[in-house]
């Protein structure tokens, strides 16, 4: 079966950095996403990593190892604003996207 | 404003009636996805359409239909409501399907079925 992994929830301090893992297992692959969803809302479109390695969009990077099935999201300098889930998800070999059941960010002051 | 709009933003319904979601875009996209999304629980694909006039069916498509008579729009309905389909659910767009095309997703629907 198909299977994404990330961790449930996740509290980290204002001004700290957190990373947010993801793992997967799926039939072929296709590129990797982030979405940011904050409660009550729709997902947002984070990153998008097909190769191997670190893609960066200012506070926030996205890491890629293909053959780990392995993906984590870095989010630097984090404000209260980015207290949503993180919702980590693969593209098939069907080019149909496999969602993680997201993971919750808690800010503290 | 270029988007995803869904309505209604939210309903009750009692079980055993039939329902209808709507999703609109203006993006001029060819694919269009419902996605259902339950606590706990990841995204999951309900039905799809690749261009219009085309549809195809998801993870959880039981219970569900969908038609895809235009690009803009794309109805799902739930011809006899159960409990179980009690969730949020989300309209999504791409510009084409089997591509690596990011999916934007309207504001979504909240159906509680009683």
């Amino acid at each position: 079966g198909q299977n994404i992994d990330q961790p449930t929830e996740m509290t980290a301090t204002e001004g700290a950095i957190v990373q947010i893992n993801c793992t997967y297992q799926t039939s072929g692959f296709n590129g990797l996403f982030w979405y940011q969803q904050h409660a009550g809302e729709a997902p947002t479109f984070l990153s998008y990593n097909v190769l191997d390695g670190l893609e960066e969009k200012g506070r926030f990077s996205s890491f890629l190892s293909r053959s780990k099935g392995y993906s984590y999201l870095l989010l630097k300098e984090l404000q209260m604003k980015d207290s949503a889930s993180y919702l980590c998800a693969v593209r098939d070999s069907n080019y149909q996207l496999i969602w993680g059941a997201g993971t919750k960010l808690i800010i503290k002051p | 404003i270029a988007g995803i709009t869904q309505a209604p933003t939210s309903q009750i319904l009692a079980a055993g009636r039939r329902m209808t979601l709507r999703c609109t875009q203006d993006m001029r996209h060819n694919a269009m996805y419902w996605y259902r999304q339950d606590l706990g629980l990841g995204l999951r694909l309900i039905h799809y359409s690749n261009t219009a006039g085309t549809t195809g069916k998801g993870e959880v498509p039981d219970g569900y239909s969908v038609s895809r008579a235009n690009t803009d729009d794309f109805p799902l309905t739930l011809a006899s409501a159960v409990p179980s389909q009690t969730s949020v659910y989300f309209c999504a767009s791409s510009e084409q399907a089997g591509s690596t095309d990011t999916q934007y997703f309207g504001p979504g629907t909240r159906l509680t079925v009683l």
